[in-house]
């Protein structure tokens, strides 16, 4: 079964400073993975995937993420940290060939001035 | 023009209720699903149809029942109401083959 972990429930970096969110996977098969952000009292959005092409993958709103196939990684960056930034991130992987969407517990980012 | 849009917001009840939640989207998925988000924020899917079909049914009590009437609409029909339902719901929609889900606002549900 596929499974995905997130390192650290809570990151706090310093505006301007880079951020980095961890995620890690289990799965069998080629993974399909997947980061979104959710901002207070608000849905999931979509941040950036890897679908097996590139394995540096760039999101939105600065973000991106490098798909590390030997580390099973897949971590989250953006070079300078912004307040908007600051909000929980979640990371998910697809399961097999449906499409259920795994999800990790989930990082909440605080951003300080 | 909300792409994914869930009905009510926010719902309070008592316990051994039913209560209903609403989804519908306009984005021209053939799939959408249903999520719960709990206190601590962990996301797990409950259900999914494509095409009014159901494909995904995780272990969730049969006191939980979804309806799609259409390919746009998605509803979530739980019976008698207990202490534990109470979190966060997420309707979302996709086309099938590992794409993007697009979420709605949530439902907040609290049950006294």
């Amino acid at each position: 079964a596929q499974s995905v972990t997130q390192l650290g429930s809570h990151v706090s970096v310093s505006e301007g400073a880079l951020v980095l969110l961890r995620c890690n996977y289990s799965s069998s098969v080629p993974p399909y993975l997947f980061w979104y952000v959710q901002y207070p009292n608000q849905g999931l959005q979509l941040l950036l995937k890897y679908t097996s092409a590139a394995t540096l993958v760039k999101g939105i709103n600065g973000f991106e993420a490098e798909f590390k196939k030997s580390e099973t990684s897949f971590h989250l960056t953006k070079p300078s940290a912004h307040m908007s930034d600051a909000a929980e991130y979640f990371c998910a992987v697809s399961e097999g060939n449906t499409d259920k969407l795994i999800f990790g517990t989930g990082t909440r980012l605080q951003v300080f001035p | 023009d909300t792409a994914v849009s869930q009905t009510p917001k926010y719902l309070v009840t008592q316990m051994g209720n039913d209560k209903s939640i609403k989804c519908e989207q306009n984005l021209g998925h053939d799939t959408m699903y249903w999520y719960k988000q709990d206190s601590k924020k962990f996301l797990k899917i409950m259900f999914s149809y494509n095409n009014k079909e159901l494909i995904i049914n995780e272990t969730v009590p049969n006191r939980f029942s979804p309806k799609s009437p259409d390919k746009a609409h998605l509803n979530l029909h739980i019976n008698s109401l207990e202490l534990g339902d109470s979190a966060v719901y997420f309707c979302a929609s996709s086309t099938a083959g590992y794409n993007e889900q697009f979420f709605g606002p949530g439902t907040r549900l609290t049950v006294l």
